[in-house]
């Protein structure tokens, strides 16, 4: 079955400690992975993809194909952080299934 | 970037009618268009699939007859909601890839129709 799994609904951090938000599939082919954010108020937005190996506003992702999972990291959150994450994963053509989300909330 | 507008931002109806929602590629021609459906504190589930000029393909689970969507243009696709009913009452979002001018493949997302049915 093809399935995202974000188990943390809500992620509360200080503003300047690292940051974590797990992401796990479940996928039989190879897969495409994602990740979405969304602040306050609007749209989903695309923060980066696997297979760009990028590093946008300081957040990475690293595949792990033996662990299946995708977790998104920042070494030092910042309070414009605060938002809504959703991991993604791209099958066949365009067809993406997201998981449940995580909310970030980063204190001051 | 490439923007994705939808309308209505928002709509109210009586139980029974009918709601259309649009959804615009402003400044890009979008060869698919998706359609998703996200209940509160939920995620985005698909919906349906659509490419211009063709029949939509509907995920499981989805009415073909109620959802109703057509994309017409390469700019354009509607989504009605056909004899709405509370249940029915959802945020509704599009997306759209195709011929962007930054990528080919990056689905841009639309801030959203919030319909409720009473």
């Amino acid at each position: 079955a093809q399935r995202v799994t974000q188990p943390e609904k809500l992620l509360s951090v200080f503003k300047g400690a690292p940051v974590e938000l797990k992401c796990n599939y479940s996928y039989s082919g190879s897969p495409e992975l994602f990740w979405y954010v969304q602040y306050s108020r609007q749209r989903l937005q695309l923060l980066l993809r696997h297979i760009s190996r990028e590093s946008i506003k300081g957040f990475t992702a690293d595949l792990n194909k033996g662990e299946t999972s995708f977790h998104l990291k920042k070494p030092f959150a910042q309070e414009e952080d605060s938002a809504m994450y959703y991991c993604a994963l791209r099958t066949g053509g365009f067809k993406t299934i997201f998981g449940a989300g995580t909310r970030l909330f980063v204190k001051a | 970037g490439a923007v994705v507008s939808q309308h209505p931002s928002w709509v109210i109806c009586k139980s029974g009618t009918s709601v259309k929602i649009e959804c615009r590629s402003l400044d890009f021609q979008a060869t698919t268009m998706f359609w998703y459906r996200q209940f509160p504190k939920q995620s985005l589930m698909l919906m349906a699939t659509s490419n211009e000029g063709s029949k939509a393909t509907y995920e499981q689970g989805v009415e073909k007859d109620k959802f109703l969507i057509n994309h017409a243009s390469l700019t354009l696709s509607t989504l009605t909601v056909t004899s709405a009913h509370p249940e029915d009452s959802s945020f509704y979002i599009c997306s759209a890839s195709g011929l962007a001018h930054t990528s080919t493949d990056t689905q841009y997302f639309g801030p959203g129709t919030r319909l409720t049915v009473l």
